[in-house]
């Protein structure tokens, strides 16, 4: 089946501990991408990567690495995560981005529920 | 600066009316506008999708209608079903340059279709 997975779907930690989210999919898809959501707030990006070792920061990067050494996957790494980190973060993957038929369709995880005390 | 804004929080219909759910977005370079579904729980699902040379993209019951001079854009469900009730997120593309695009999500419509 072609999807998404994130792990862990829910975690509670405390600050300025280290975890990584990963995110692996299995479409060979070249674009990968995290988001956040927050009541009120949406869908906001925080990181993106065009291909392997390409990576670019979204709109609310702060507090957050993420690298893409290999097609599939894309972990997102809170180096000390602090409570305003608390969110439902989720992956998503497009096999290409431009313009055409089926551009820009994501395919999303089924997020993960990270909460910062 | 939100550039994609749906404005209503919330929408409930009646099942077998139609529903309606506007976007309005403010950079005129977006190219490629598209429609996804959220239920509880689960991440969300593409719907539905228009290039900006376009002004109605329909599917089953799903039809998108894009009014480039009012940077507007809604999409219509009709018949609604009760299975429809989920938040629904406007998303709208641009180049950046080269390869690069970004897309942007407005904030979601919580839409509840009643039995």
């Amino acid at each position: 089946e072609a999807q998404v997975t994130q792990n862990p779907r829910y975690l509670i930690t405390v600050t300025g501990k280290k975890l990584t989210v990963t995110c692996s999919q299995n479409m060979n898809h070249e674009y990968m991408s995290w988001y956040r959501q927050d009541p009120g707030l949406g869908l906001r990006q925080i990181y993106y990567s065009m291909n392997v070792e390409v990576t670019d920061k979204g709109d609310v990067p702060e507090g957050y690495k993420v690298s893409r050494k290999e097609k599939r996957n894309f972990p997102l790494i809170l180096e000390s995560p602090s409570p305003n980190q608390t969110s439902l973060y989720f992956c998503a993957s497009s096999l290409f981005w431009g313009v055409g038929s089926g551009a820009n369709v994501l395919t999303f995880g089924a997020g993960s529920r990270l909460t910062v005390l | 600066d939100q550039q994609v804004k749906q404005n209503s929080p919330s929408l409930s219909v009646q099942e077998g009316r139609i529903s309606i759910l506007n976007c309005d977005y403010t950079n005129s370079m977006f190219d490629y506008f598209l429609w996804y579904k959220k239920y509880p729980a689960e991440g969300p699902t593409f719907l539905i999708s228009i290039s900006s040379i376009k002004d109605k993209n329909e599917d089953g019951r799903f039809t998108v209608f894009l009014n480039k001079s009012a940077k507007h854009l809604s999409l219509h469900i009709v018949p609604s079903q009760p299975g429809d009730s989920a938040v629904y997120f406007c998303a709208a593309s641009v180049r950046l340059g080269g390869s690069n695009y970004k897309l942007t999500f407005g904030k979601g419509t919580l839409l509840t279709v009643n039995p």
